[in-house]
């Protein structure tokens, strides 16, 4: 069963601070990982990540891919309080005949004060 | 970019009515659409794959009798919720991809059921 695994749940921070958040991963057939931010609606993509080694980024946002080890990071350097948000982490697994299909962690709460 | 529209944003029912979610793709073709749920504090849980002109894929533990998806055209799928009841209350989201493109979900529907 494809599995996907969020840490930490949850995290407090103050405005300024680095923040890591954690993603691993047991798919059956790994087509790519991807992070989400979501706020008070549906989830807005972040990035999309495909091959290991290579940093995607986003402003004060980066993420990397560790194909072997089955895990991803997500960076968020100088956090602001509009950062605060839950971060969903997902694994798309091309199943069989077409059927592919997106599974999400729990996603890790991340609270910034100012 | 992308958009996926999806109606009510909101809806109260009584318990036993059935309530009818619609996810249109606005600017493109969507031969396959994703439902998911979530409920407070969980991660998204993929409910079913809805395939244009074709029968839905429905995820196991979720009843197809119960959440019948139709899939009409490349632009609108539909989530009917039928005999509602409390523990069906949720925040239902649909997606949908292009090509293989990230997917991009609708702003999701918050369904109360008393």
């Amino acid at each position: 069963e494809d599995k996907v695994v969020q840490s930490p749940l949850s995290l407090v921070v103050h405005e300024g601070d680095t923040v890591t958040l954690n993603c691993s991963y047991e798919v059956t057939n790994f087509r790519s990982l991807l992070w989400y931010k979501q706020e008070k609606k549906a989830p807005t993509f972040l990035f999309m990540l495909t091959s290991s080694g290579i940093e995607k980024k986003s402003g004060r946002l980066s993420s990397i891919l560790d194909k072997k080890e089955l895990f991803s990071i997500l960076n968020i350097t100088a956090t602001q309080t509009g950062d605060s948000a839950i971060y969903l982490c997902a694994v798309e697994d091309r199943g069989q005949g077409g059927s592919e299909k997106l599974v999400f962690g729990k996603g890790t709460k991340l609270t910034v004060n100012p | 970019g992308a958009v996926v529209s999806q109606h009510p944003s909101r809806v109260i029912c009584k318990s036993g009515t059935s309530v009818k979610i619609e996810c249109r793709s606005l600017d493109f073709q969507a031969t396959t659409m994703f439902w998911y749920r979530q409920f407070p504090k969980q991660s998204l849980m993929l409910m079913a794959t809805s395939n244009e002109g074709s029968k839905a894929t429905y995820e196991q533990g979720v009843e197809k009798d119960k959440f019948l998806i139709n899939h009409a055209s490349l632009t609108l799928s539909t989530l009917t919720v039928t005999s509602a009841h409390p523990e069906d209350s949720s925040f239902y989201i649909c997606s949908a991809r292009v090509g293989n493109s990230p997917l991009h979900f609708g702003n999701g529907t918050r369904l109360t059921v008393t």
